[in-house]
């Protein structure tokens, strides 16, 4: 069964900052991945997906991630934190039925003036 | 245009009292989606279905009954609420496969007291 693991609940950066959010998956098949974006009393938006076409995946807002297979991780990354980026970020995996994605715990992203 | 609408956005409740979240999406999506996310931000599917039919119920109590009237409508009816049942529950759509992003509603702040 698919499942993905982020690893740090709470994650700060100061503004200008690299970010860096990390997410491990599991899947016996070639997984669809995506991360999510959950700004505070509102529902999730798509970030970025990887679905085999490119292993370097860009998304809005100037995140990106990178497909590693060795390493089966799908890190979520941006050059420069902005104060906008705060949030709750999801990592998720699609069952390979396509009914249904798994998400990780999420992390909370913060971002210090 | 809201592409996917859930009505109410707040609900505040007795115990025991029976309540019903409504969802609408007009992405022209055939699956849709319930998800519960509890006070520590985790999200687990509980409902999944594709064409008005019932793909996925996620060991869900009995109490919890969703209908699908058509396939851009997926309500969620909760019969004699618990204190356990106090969650954001979010409706969501996506295209059908494995590759398709969903796409969240608002979420519903159901708190029973």
């Amino acid at each position: 069964a698919q499942s993905v693991t982020q690893l740090g609940s709470h994650v700060s950066v100061s503004e200008g900052a690299l970010v860096l959010l990390r997410c491990n998956y599991s899947s016996s098949v070639p997984p669809y991945l995506f991360w999510y974006v959950q700004y505070p009393n509102q529902g999730l938006q798509l970030l970025l997906k990887y679905t085999s076409a490119a292993t370097l995946v860009k998304g809005i807002n100037g995140f990106e991630a990178e497909f590693k297979k060795s390493e089966t991780s799908f890190h979520l990354t941006k050059p420069s934190a902005h104060m906008s980026d705060a949030a709750e970020y999801f990592c998720a995996v699609s069952d390979t039925g396509g009914f249904k994605t798994i998400f990780g715990a999420g992390t909370r992203l913060f971002v210090k003036a | 245009d809201t592409a996917v609408s859930q009505t109410p956005k707040y609900l505040v409740t007795q115990m025991g009292n029976d309540k019903s979240i409504k969802c609408e999406q007009n992405l022209g999506h055939d699956t849709m989606y319930w998800y519960k996310q509890d006070s520590k931000k985790f999200l687990k599917i509980m409902f999944s279905y594709n064409n008005k039919e019932l793909i996925i119920n996620e060991t869900v109590p009995n109490r919890f009954s969703p209908k699908s009237p058509d396939k851009a409508h997926l309500n969620l009816h909760i019969n004699s609420l618990e204190l356990g049942d106090s969650a954001v529950y979010f409706c969501a759509s996506s295209l059908r496969g494995p590759d398709g992003e969903a796409f969240f509603g608002q979420g519903t702040r159901l708190t029973v007291v």
